[in-house]
């Protein structure tokens, strides 16, 4: 049973454009939720990330929607470039869990045309 | 920046072989984590650990053991590998358990059970 959702698993977008990913989870106790970004050959690193407090979490040009009451978020990624190109993770944890068990979503793969 | 080494990079091994998996970080960090990565599941915790010696089951344990020698030092252990097990392993390490805190993860070990 996947906890956390992501869709779609792939989005190819134009240069400029906006891509739009979208992500649900299943747990009300999750409060945490960061985005990884993974790109081929590499480790994922974490991009942003937010509080289940806020709706809305900007930094550059990358900004997270959250919606507590339907459990779903999405990542927005602006202006796109041909080196957003990579894989992003949804992930969710409960911040007085221990060990910081994320647990990561199925990913979405994002090319993005010049 | 955390500095997280995997190593091999990739390993071939038949049905039945032992394989152990070594990650390294060198950032005194008290948590690591073992993840594998597939298409179609994303990420997923296989073991972690909050010190030397100690060993925490993730999320799919089975088939999997794993040491915490050192707080450096965090190795993966097939002893009886399967095809199923051919995957990519990805070591993560974080400051502290819980809260809001940022896995730094490895750049993976590509890893072929013919």
């Amino acid at each position: 049973q996947q906890q956390v959702r992501q869709s779609p698993q792939s989005l190819t977008v134009w240069e400029g454009e906006t891509a739009i990913l979208n992500c649900s989870y299943e747990n009300s106790a999750f409060d945490y939720f960061p985005w990884y970004q993974q790109f081929p050959g590499e480790g994922p690193a974490l991009l942003i990330s937010i509080l289940s407090v806020s709706d809305k979490k900007e930094d550059g040009r990358f900004t997270i929607f959250f919606n507590k009451r339907e459990k779903k978020l999405s990542l927005h990624i602006a202006d796109s470039q041909p080196g957003d190109s990579a894989t992003y993770f949804c992930a969710a944890s409960m911040t007085n869990s221990a060990g910081n068990k994320l647990t990561f979503g199925i990913g979405t793969r994002v090319l993005v045309r010049p | 920046e955390a500095a997280v080494t995997q190593s091999p990079r990739n390993k071939v091994t038949v049905t039945g072989g032992n394989v152990t998996l070594s990650c390294r970080q060198t950032n005194s960090h008290n948590y690591m984590y073992w993840y594998r990565q597939d298409t179609g599941h994303g990420l997923r915790l296989i073991h972690y650990s909050y010190g030397a010696g100690n060993l925490q089951i993730g999320d799919v344990p089975d088939g999997y053991k794993a040491t915490r020698t050192t707080q450096e030092d965090f190795f993966l252990l097939l002893e009886l590998a399967s095809p199923s097990q051919t995957s990519l392993y990805f070591c993560a390490s974080s400051d502290v358990g819980g809260g809001q805190n940022t896995l730094y993860f490895g750049a993976g070990t590509r890893l072929s059970v013919l």
